[in-house]
């Protein structure tokens, strides 16, 4: 199975800065990459697919990038609603796997 | 609207069974692939398995191959996951997940229903 390796696991960030989180596969996923964000007691939500494709409805605060084994999901002014839990996930083939998830909280 | 609606969690001891239900509605469903998810308290998101619209095609996480079976009612709209020989590991909030498109290639998932709560112990 691919393994995801998503870093920080956690970081503490103010109102208005960047944010950068990693997720590196471990072999080549081409562009077949996905970003949620979950909130406590919450389901996740989608945010970008196809590595840098924004779902709709998302702000475009949020973006992605990367192919093959390194992608980047960056908030480029966090909110304060954008205090939650992201994981990354691959769909270049079964078993799906996710990231384990990166805790973004206020510094 | 898109709506998921999980049924079937509680508490079963181990080695025991049980059956998780997601009723869907808002969208065609037997022309979506569907999935289970899974999280165990304050861990992360577990994917366990999936299934194609048609139900022909199923998958699953390794660490449920053997126990776990996934099926479909598309007459009842209608997602389960057969859950048998049920260890204190497979303890989590249970999510039944809509792939994002209907081509089956792109298993991401746009809508996903409240989940419910597995807890195994005896």
């Amino acid at each position: 199975a691919i393994q995801l390796t998503q870093s920080p696991s956690s970081l503490s960030a103010s109102v208005g800065d960047r944010v950068t989180i990693t997720c590196r596969a471990s072999q080549g996923i081409s562009s077949a990459l996905a970003w949620y964000q979950q909130k406590p007691g919450k389901a996740p939500k989608l945010l970008i697919y196809d590595a840098s494709s924004l779902e709709s409805g998302v702000p475009s605060r949020f973006s992605g990038s990367g192919s093959g084994t390194d992608f980047t999901l960056t908030i480029s002014s966090l909110q304060p609603e954008d205090f939650a839990t992201y994981y990354c996930q691959q769909f270049n083939n079964y078993p799906l796997t996710f990231g384990g998830g990166t805790k973004v909280e206020i510094k | 609207e898109v709506q998921l609606v999980e049924s079937g969690g509680g508490l079963v001891q181990p080695g025991g069974s049980l059956r998780l239900s997601c009723a869907a509605s808002g969208f065609t469903f037997s022309s979506y692939a569907m999935s289970w998810v899974r999280q165990a308290p304050g861990k992360g998101l577990e994917w366990v398995s999936a299934i194609s619209g048609s139900g022909g095609s199923t998958y699953y996480a390794d660490s449920v191959k053997g126990r776990f079976t996934i099926s479909r009612d598309n007459s009842k709209n209608t997602l389960y996951l057969q859950m048998n020989s049920l260890r204190a590991e497979d303890t989590a909030v249970y999510y039944c997940a809509k792939d994002y498109d209907s081509s089956g290639y792109q298993p991401i998932f746009d809508y996903w229903g409240q989940g419910t709560l597995v807890t195994v112990s005896s």
